[in-house]
């Protein structure tokens, strides 16, 4: 069965930091999809990225990016420079048989 | 853009009612989803669908049931309503692009 490992459960730092989120997964399928969603306070989810297992180029959007290692099947989120606004829970996802598992997602405070 | 619609944002029920949670979503997709989310777990699949009348057991069926009669609808139903099943309730369609969510049904089982 999937397996989504986001290890950092709350993360704090100060306005225009780097800040990393991790996430390891475990699937059984060769070819599949990752996703990472943000959750701010309103509640709602709100799609960030999906990502072919096929391509293992880095994304970058924005300040947002992101670093696809199939071999140790990490896909990490990195936002530059971070902004209040980004105080979240964010959400790693893989999919499997058309469906997403979530991980526990990791809390993110970014202080002024 | 795809809209998932879930018609209660709030919902407070009593213990042993039975409780349908609505979910409606405009695009025509074939896959619709239910998850529900509690704090430390993240969002765990309690069911879903692949096409109208069909439906697949997730992650945590135990004491929920699912209806499929037509394609935009995706129903779950809570035949008993126990206070452990107080939870964030968030559906979710999708298709070859992605998942979109509803905004959620904050369920309280008093």
């Amino acid at each position: 069965a999937q397996k989504v490992t986001q290890a950092q459960t709350e993360i704090s730092v100060v306005e225009k930091e780097d800040v990393t989120l991790d996430c390891v997964y475990e699937t059984r399928d060769t070819t599949y999809y990752l996703f990472w969603y943000k959750q701010p306070p309103s509640g709602e989810l709100v799609f960030l990225i999906r990502r072919n297992s096929f391509d293992e180029q880095n994304e970058i959007s924005g300040r947002y990016s992101w670093n696809f290692q199939k071999s140790t099947s990490s896909f990490n989120f990195t936002i530059t420079a971070s902004q209040v606004v980004d105080s979240a829970v964010y959400f790693c996802a893989p999919e499997e048989d058309d469906k997403i598992i979530f991980g526990k997602g990791t809390r993110l405070h970014i202080l002024p | 853009d795809v809209k998932v619609t879930q018609s209660s944002r709030y919902l407070v029920k009593r213990t042993g009612e039975k409780v349908f949670l609505e979910c409606v979503q405009d695009m025509d997709h074939e896959n619709m989803f239910w998850y529900r989310q509690d704090p430390g777990l993240g969002l765990r699949l309690i069911y879903f669908s692949y096409d109208v009348k069909m439906k697949e057991k997730g992650d945590i069926p135990e004491g929920y049931s699912v209806s499929r009669e037509k394609k935009e609808r995706f129903s779950l139903i809570l035949e008993s309503a126990s206070t452990n099943q107080t939870s964030m309730y968030l559906c979710a369609s999708n298709e070859l692009t992605g998942y979109t969510f509803g905004s959620g049904t904050r369920l309280t089982v008093v």
